[in-house]
């Protein structure tokens, strides 16, 4: 399976504390998104990043990527309860355009 | 960014019935789409890649003949399911992109099949 790898599955963490989400891949990429998904609903979209890029940031979300490593993460700052949701990274394989997703990690933020 | 829009958000239906799921790139053309299946606390998997004009790819394990997927136009992507059973019941997810190579790719919101 081309499926990446996400780890932690689940993280539970308190309000403030930061949460850090690891993606792996297997193929050469052409970029790599972040994804939210709320219980039952349809993606949200996070952060873009292309193969030549290392790191992004959008407000407190921090994206890395290792190409050499065929990796990313994801750091989500001052965690709110409202960022409980699953997040996914989908990885734009290159030669195919595919996107394929990771195995996903369910976040759960306390209040 | 831009749209795509996908209909119906949710469809029951009686088991062996067809059922028909639309994906439309609102605001772009799409020269490729995607179909997801997403089932509960699973991750997405890909089914197939349609490109317009053209059959569409289907993963390993996908049935083609009981996924069947039409890309007719540059904004508009089926999916329909025949002769449904309650294991196809699922999460289906639609994804559109402009182009190849460093072009993001934009989603649906999803349809909740449920088969009864």
């Amino acid at each position: 399976s081309q499926q990446g790898e996400e780890d932690p599955q689940a993280l539970s963490i308190q309000e403030g504390e930061n949460a850090t989400m690891n993606c792996s891949y297997k193929t050469s990429i052409n970029n790599l998104q972040w994804y939210r998904q709320n219980s039952g609903r349809g993606l949200v979209h996070l952060i873009l990043i292309r193969s030549n890029e290392r790191e992004k940031h959008s407000g407190r979300l921090r994206v890395t990527l290792d190409t050499s490593k065929k990796s990313s993460s994801l750091l989500i700052t001052a965690s709110r309860a409202a960022d409980t949701a699953s997040y996914f990274c989908a990885t734009d394989h290159s030669g195919t355009y595919k996107y394929i997703f990771g195995t996903g990690t369910r976040l759960k933020v306390l209040a | 960014g831009a749209v795509v829009s996908q209909h119906p958000s949710r469809v029951i239906c009686k088991s062996g019935t067809s059922v028909k799921i639309e994906c439309r790139s609102l605001d772009f053309q799409a020269t490729t789409m995607f179909w997801y299946r997403q089932f509960p606390k699973q991750s997405l998997m890909l089914m197939a890649t349609s490109n317009e004009g053209s059959k569409a790819t289907y993963e390993q394990g996908v049935e083609k003949d009981k996924f069947l997927i039409n890309h007719a136009s540059l904004t508009l992507s089926t999916l329909t399911v025949t002769s449904a059973h309650p294991e196809d019941s699922s999460f289906y997810i639609c994804s559109a992109r402009t182009g190849q190579g460093n072009t993001e790719a934009f989603f649906g919101q999803g349809t909740r099949l449920t088969v009864v």
